[in-house]
């Protein structure tokens, strides 16, 4: 099955320094990348996704980056604010496995005022 | 529109119960996935249910079950409790199923194993 690692685990920034998260994957297969955002306490929360035939995508600060090859995707968040403060989590769907999402196991980003 | 409903948001249960957990997807969204999250093994799928079938199914032993409703809506039952089903169980909504559709999660139940 599929297996997705994410690092880092913890993240610590600057406010308006800009932040990096990556993850890779096993399964070739996978063509769907979603980024959620897990406040604390709170549900996750889709911010950004890509699909294995774009390379990139952006969403105001937010972008996602895909390396098929490499079996790479990267979250990048610019300009970051205290209320980025969250866990960010990336997954991977191949797809044929219906809704059935892989996570990675998370990134504690902290925005530091 | 309202958002994905799952009810209730806390549970205490002692060990060799059994539990059920409910979800009520977005009006309009036919598919529910079921997740497991905990601090040690992080996000983790349960099942998936799309009109009423079940579609896919996790790495979890059979104590672990599912159902969906005419409605959509979809039930999730955990039989002879164990103290490592202490959990956050997450429910998703979603229109179709395949074809990489957005899944929309809601607050979850906070399940408590004692």
């Amino acid at each position: 099955g599929e297996n997705v690692e994410q690092h880092p685990s913890t993240l610590s920034v600057q406010e308006g320094d800009s932040a990096v998260i990556k993850c890779t994957y096993s399964d070739s297969a996978s063509n769907y990348f979603p980024w959620y955002k897990q406040e604390l306490g709170k549900r996750p929360q889709l911010i950004i996704d890509i699909r294995s035939n774009v390379g990139e995508k952006k969403d105001q600060r937010i972008a996602v980056t895909l390396n098929k090859t490499a079996k790479h995707f990267s979250l990048h968040i610019t300009e970051t604010q205290p209320e980025d403060s969250a866990v960010y989590f990336c997954a991977a769907s191949p797809n044929n496995a219906g809704n059935m999402l892989t996570f990675g196991g998370g990134t504690r980003l902290m925005v530091k005022p | 529109k309202a958002g994905v409903t799952q009810t209730p948001r806390y549970l205490i249960k002692t060990r060799g119960q059994q539990v059920t957990l409910s979800c009520s997807p977005i009006s309009g969204h036919r598919s529910v996935s079921w997740y497991q999250q905990t601090p040690g093994q992080g996000l983790q799928f349960l099942f998936e249910y799309f009109s009423e079938t079940q579609r896919n199914k996790g790495n979890f032993p059979g104590r672990f079950s599912g159902r969906q409703f005419s409605n959509s809506r979809s039930e999730m039952n955990v039989s002879t409790l164990e103290l490592g089903d202490s959990a956050l169980y997450l429910c998703a909504s979603s229109t179709r199923t395949g074809g990489n559709s957005p899944l929309h999660f809601g607050n979850g139940t906070r399940l408590t194993v004692t």
